[in-house]
């Protein structure tokens, strides 16, 4: 099966600081990747995406960072805010569109 | 159409009973995909659909459980016989077959077996 892991359980951060969620992936034919945002009790959220053939993409506040040699997937959020306290996993396919496969999640806790 | 809608939000059942779960996309949306998830963990893939074709199914979906979508409209996904280690939330999400491809996911129906 699919291995998509993360490597730290927590992270705490100081309002303002930028937060880095680090991914490893396995399968060397992943060729898409999201990252979600997940709020207790709700379902996740879509942050960002990013095809294999990218190896960074930016949105408001946010960046991945694709690393294929490594297997390696990054999000950076810039100025880390207390509403962005929450669960993130990274997700990816293989086949894109069809199944995805979800990390453990890592839970973001900004302190004000 | 503010997203995806699942219904009930919470459910709570004895062991052995049968419970369905109702799933409504964003109406453009193809594709309806229905996920497992358990405390601590992130989603996994039980099913999904495109249209009214049930396409692929994890090996996580026992006989008990069966999904249906028949008009390529809303979904329902049903467990039967209910045991402990159903309980879960499970998450349904619906995307484009074309575009944009990453899912909206709905809010979940946590399920309790008591």
């Amino acid at each position: 099966g699919e291995s998509v892991g993360l490597h730290l359980p927590t992270l705490s951060v100081q309002e303002g600081d930028n937060s880095i969620i680090n991914c490893a992936y396995s399968n060397s034919a992943s060729d898409y990747f999201i990252w979600y945002k997940q709020e207790s009790g709700k379902g996740p959220q879509f942050i960002i995406d990013i095809r294999s053939n990218m190896d960074k993409r930016q949105g408001q506040r946010v960046t991945v960072l694709l690393n294929k040699t490594v297997k390696h997937l990054s999000l950076q959020i810039a100025a880390t805010q207390p509403g962005d306290s929450a669960v993130y996993f990274c997700a990816e396919t293989a086949n894109t569109g069809n199944q995805f496969y979800f990390g453990t999640g890592t839970s973001l806790t900004v302190i004000p | 159409d503010t997203g995806v809608s699942q219904d009930p939000r919470h459910k709570i059942t004895k062991r052995g009973q049968n419970v369905t779960f109702r799933c409504d996309p964003i109406s453009e949306h193809n594709r309806l995909y229905w996920y497992r998830q358990t405390l601590g963990q992130g989603p996994e893939f039980l099913t999904y659909f495109q249209n009214e074709a049930q396409l692929e199914k994890s090996r996580l979906l026992s006989d008990r459980f069966s999904a249906e979508r028949p008009k390529g409209s809303f979904s329902t996904l049903e467990i039967q016989r209910t045991e402990q280690g159903d309980s879960a939330m499970y998450l349904c999400a619906s995307s484009l077959l074309q575009g944009t491809i990453g899912y909206t996911f709905g809010s979940g129906t946590r399920l309790t077996v008591v």
